[in-house]
């Protein structure tokens, strides 16, 4: 089952903070989160794993809330390179290891 | 490592026609995943493989597409015979253990069924 992200699409200007929310209804061992510019292929951001352990972006971060099956990704002092669309991924406790990604986040830093 | 190294990248096709999508994944990566991305549905699953063997296909929406795995270092997804529906950029991305390590993808194919 796809996680579901929000909001759909975020506007802001260059320097402006954003946070883009992501929640499943199952429990999850792990959350990545990606971004795709347009016409391209989904970029590695960051891996969240149940536990605590986090590996990723060292301008990004995110939080895993482990209880309520949440996360949270947050982009501070945004920089017109941020531009994309953004996909939390998700991977469920137990012997499946699918990666299963939300509907994405579009953001826009205009100057 | 060239990473995972997805062909044709574009494929314009008949209706009707076979469609065969190849994918080579990282070395040493024992987890590929075959993606369909279209404006409407996202990035959706289509089937995940471990080890060479395909252990979630309920992504794959009909029996027109098929899905192999003949070693580690290659993967085709197979539409026969294919609409007009099936036109998206179709991505191919590979892990070290499935979902619990980061995944990286193929630069993807777009397919045009007309």
């Amino acid at each position: 089952q796809q996680p579901v992200q929000s909001p759909q699409a975020v506007i802001l200007r260059e320097g402006e903070d954003a946070v883009i929310n992501c929640s499943s209804s199952k429990a999850l061992y792990s959350v990545h989160w990606y971004r795709q510019k347009h016409g391209e292929a989904p970029v590695f951001l960051m891996i969240l794993l149940k536990g605590g352990e986090q590996k990723g972006h060292e301008k990004i971060s995110a939080s895993f809330n482990e209880k309520k099956q949440q996360s949270s990704l947050y982009l501070t002092a945004s920089q017109l390179s941020y531009s994309g669309t953004y996909f939390c991924g998700t991977g469920r406790t137990g012997s499946a290891r699918q990666l299963t990604f939300g509907s994405g986040t579009q953001l826009t830093v205009l100057p | 490592d060239a990473g995972v190294i997805q062909s044709p990248r574009h494929e314009v096709t008949e209706m009707g026609q076979e469609v065969t999508l190849r994918c080579k994944p990282i070395s040493g990566h024992n987890s590929l995943f075959w993606y369909r991305q279209t404006m409407m549905r996202g990035l959706e699953l289509l089937i995940y493989f471990n080890n060479n063997v395909p252990i979630d296909d309920s992504g794959m929406p009909e029996d027109r597409f098929s899905a192999k795995m003949p070693n580690a270092s290659f993967s085709t997804l197979k539409i026969q015979p294919s609409e007009p529906r099936d036109s998206a950029v179709y991505f191919c991305a590979s892990s070290l253990q499935g979902a619990h390590t980061e995944a990286f993808f193929g630069q993807g194919t777009r397919l045009t069924v007309v």
